[in-house]
């Protein structure tokens, strides 16, 4: 049963676009919302995450949405750049410090 | 950032064999440490929750006779794979945190396991 439902799976977008992936949860009690990035043969780095109490939170080109009500989060990359072309994972938890679950991954193409 | 190691980096051993893989936090104490198995293509799966100094809580459906895990100490967490067999290739990933506050989860760069 999967928690977290991640999408698109894939997406190909040109340099300088917006990168948009979505999640979507089903338990209420998530109180925390990473985001991870995955290049081929390394671990996951936390990218940027988010709590429920705010809808939107920025860091440099990375933006996370927040709707509450929905039970979804969005990440937004702005400026796409070849070198974030990676495998973009969604995560919800009780907690930072607990167990993540997963979403399915999403695996971004940035074009020259 | 904290950083997590895990040694080795990619292991290849033959069927029936048991393979060992730590992992480490370099900088910090993680009361807790998480062992995650990820195929290719796929998400990372939770293998089970290492807390230190206590026995591990695996998820449903993963073995722990055949997957060991060992916490004995606040920077160090084994994961022992007994027995291998090809089914149990894949990447193995750990994770480690301190288990309070508002902080993070730390991966580690993952261990390649290959059974023949």
């Amino acid at each position: 049963q999967q928690q977290v439902k991640q999408s698109p799976q894939s997406l190909i977008v040109q340099k300088g676009g917006i990168s948009i992936i979505n999640c979507a949860y089903e338990n209420t009690a998530f109180d925390y919302f990473p985001w991870y990035q995955q290049f081929p043969g390394k671990g996951p780095a936390l990218l940027i995450a988010i709590r429920p109490d705010v809808s939107e939170k920025k860091e440099g080109r990375f933006t996370i949405s927040f709707n509450k009500s929905a039970k979804q989060f969005s990440l937004h990359i702005m400026d796409s750049q070849p070198g974030d072309s990676a495998t973009y994972f969604c995560a919800a938890a009780l907690d930072s410090w607990g167990k993540l679950q997963f979403g399915a991954g999403t695996q971004v193409v940035v074009t020259p | 950032g904290a950083v997590v190691s895990q040694h080795p980096s990619r292991v290849i051993c033959k069927s029936g064999t048991s393979v060992k893989i730590e992992c480490r936090s370099l900088d910090f104490q993680a009361t807790t440490m998480f062992w995650y198995r990820q195929f290719p293509k796929q998400s990372l799966m939770l293998m089970a929750t290492s807390n230190e100094g206590s026995k591990a809580t695996y998820e449903q459906g993963v073995e722990k006779d055949k997957f060991l895990i060992n916490h004995a100490s606040l920077t160090l967490s084994t994961l022992t794979v007994t027995s291998a067999h090809p089914e149990d290739s894949s990447f193995y990933i750990c994770s480690a945190s301190t288990g309070a506050g508002y902080n993070e989860q730390f991966f580690g760069p993952g261990t390649r396991l290959t059974v023949l």
